[in-house]
């Protein structure tokens, strides 16, 4: 079971604008609308901040979206500030009534 | 207030088994779906396990298939994972996560650490 394919590391200047990508196959992020992202910091347990590809929880930032086309999906933070800097993990719903996690992407505020 | 604590982590032998509980608190457990994931030191997230809200549907990830149990007591609002012939490849922080939405992860516990060493 291979996870959801992630760039290692995205930074970004405070106010700019960054993009995380989130790959997988036709059996998972393509064939479904249920990916999700998670931000963790360290030591922390992981908090939900996009859900059903581009759905936001309750309390989170409008500065967070999500998006999905074909088998990749992204994630977008614009205005980034310095509490965003974090770990950032996808999932998706996959075929067989399983579920899988993104690779992780280190999000740094420069 | 939704709360989820994890409990039963710690060092345990190759070989050897060891049962992890989530206490549920500040919602309906019984009428949720439930999960559990774990992160390895220093690595990412990986899904393990579900269970739907009776109990009565269950999934493993082909790494614990046939090792590991989900199961869940509505009444005592506590999720389980039982875990057997632990490898040194299962020591990671065991998170359990209530479902909202399918996709939707929230809230997640604190984690519970598992050391499988001799």
């Amino acid at each position: 079971q291979s996870a959801l394919t992630q760039p290692a590391s995205v930074s970004g200047s405070p106010g700019q604008s960054i993009t995380i990508s989130c790959t997988g196959t036709s059996s998972d992020v393509g064939g479904y609308n249920y990916v999700s992202w998670y931000q963790q910091h360290p030591g922390k347990a992981p908090k939900v901040m996009i859900y059903d590809v581009n759905k936001r929880p309750s309390g989170v930032s409008n500065r967070f979206s999500g998006s999905k086309s074909g088998n990749t999906a992204s994630l977008t933070i614009s205005g980034l500030q310095a509490e965003d800097e974090a770990d950032y993990y996808c999932s998706s719903y996959r075929s067989g009534n399983t579920y899988v996690f993104g690779t992780g992407t280190k999000v740094t505020v420069l | 207030e939704v709360q989820l604590v994890e409990s039963g982590g710690g060092l345990v032998q190759p070989g050897g088994s060891l049962r992890l509980s989530c206490a549920a608190s500040g919602f309906t457990f019984s009428s949720y779906w439930m999960h559990w994931v774990r992160q390895a030191p220093g690595k990412g997230l990986v899904w393990v396990s579900l269970i739907n809200s009776d109990g009565s549907t269950t999934s493993y990830a082909d790494s614990v298939k046939g090792r590991f149990t989900i199961s869940r007591d509505n009444a005592k609002n506590t999720l389980y994972l039982q875990m057997h012939t632990l490898r040194a490849e299962d020591t990671a922080v065991y998170y359990c996560a209530r479902v909202i939405s399918f996709s939707c992860f929230d809230p997640w516990g604190q984690g519970s650490l598992v050391t499988v060493s001799s």
